[in-house]
């Protein structure tokens, strides 16, 4: 149980153009979903929490308007990178908590989206 | 707020030693606390976790961690390391009180020697 789903699990787009990173949570609902950028040899690096219904919380750094962050349901979270540029090229997971579990902290992770944008 | 560190960049171990991975974290109460391990351009996968009780935690694939609050510490162990192991590990705490999230260490990269 509590598996993470991402779609694409890489993809790559020219500069300029917008990309959408879908999650989802395929057997429980997320009462919140993560989103982090990883770098090679790095560790996670929270960009935003979403909770379903309601704007994203993004982590200070992070531009609000060049990552959008759509939780349109307890089990779907969609990232789209706006205007994409090489140096958005990264390493996308999320993650996501359950709803029917006591917050803790624990996490369910998803595959990650590779990105690389030419 | 919380914070953890993973003293140990990168370890190497022979297959079939004992492996120890540690992890030191910071908060004033008793936090949740997480291994994970992520293999390459794969997400991450909970190894065990600690929330309350018996302070030795089992996990999968073999791993143990033991919590010692007067150490501040969740130190990762297993007996007999195999080449499947190899992977980045990091350890994570989380607080009720911070909404699921999570803060996570640095991470580990073990690599283990044939």
């Amino acid at each position: 149980g509590a598996v993470v789903s991402q779609h694409p699990s890489w993809v790559i787009c020219k500069s300029g153009t917008s990309v959408k990173i879908e999650c989802r949570s395929l057997d429980f609902q997320a009462t919140t979903m993560f989103w982090y950028r990883q770098f090679p040899k790095q560790s996670l690096m929270l960009m935003a929490t979403s909770n379903e219904g309601s704007k994203a919380t993004y982590e200070q750094g992070v531009e609000k308007d060049k990552f959008l962050i759509n939780h349109a349901s307890l089990t779907l979270s969609t990232l789209t990178v706006t205007s994409a540029h090489p140096e958005d090229s990264s390493f996308y997971i999320c993650s996501a908590t359950d709803r029917g579990a006591p917050p803790s902290g624990e996490q369910y992770f998803g595959p990650g989206t590779r990105l690389t944008v030419t | 707020a919380q914070s953890v560190t993973q003293p140990d960049i990168h370890i190497t171990v022979s297959e079939g030693a004992s492996l120890e991975l540690r992890c030191n974290y910071s908060y004033g109460a008793t936090p949740y606390l997480f291994w994970y391990v992520q293999s390459p351009g794969q997400g991450l996968q909970l190894l065990l976790k600690y929330f309350s009780g018996d302070t030795l935690v089992q996990g999968i694939k073999g791993f143990e961690a033991e919590f010692k609050r007067s150490q501040s510490s969740f130190n990762l162990r297993k007996p007999s390391v195999h080449w499947s192991d190899a992977a980045e590990y990091f350890c994570a705490v989380g607080v009720r009180t911070n909404a699921g999230k999570s803060t996570f260490g640095d991470g580990t990269t073990l690599t283990v020697k044939p």
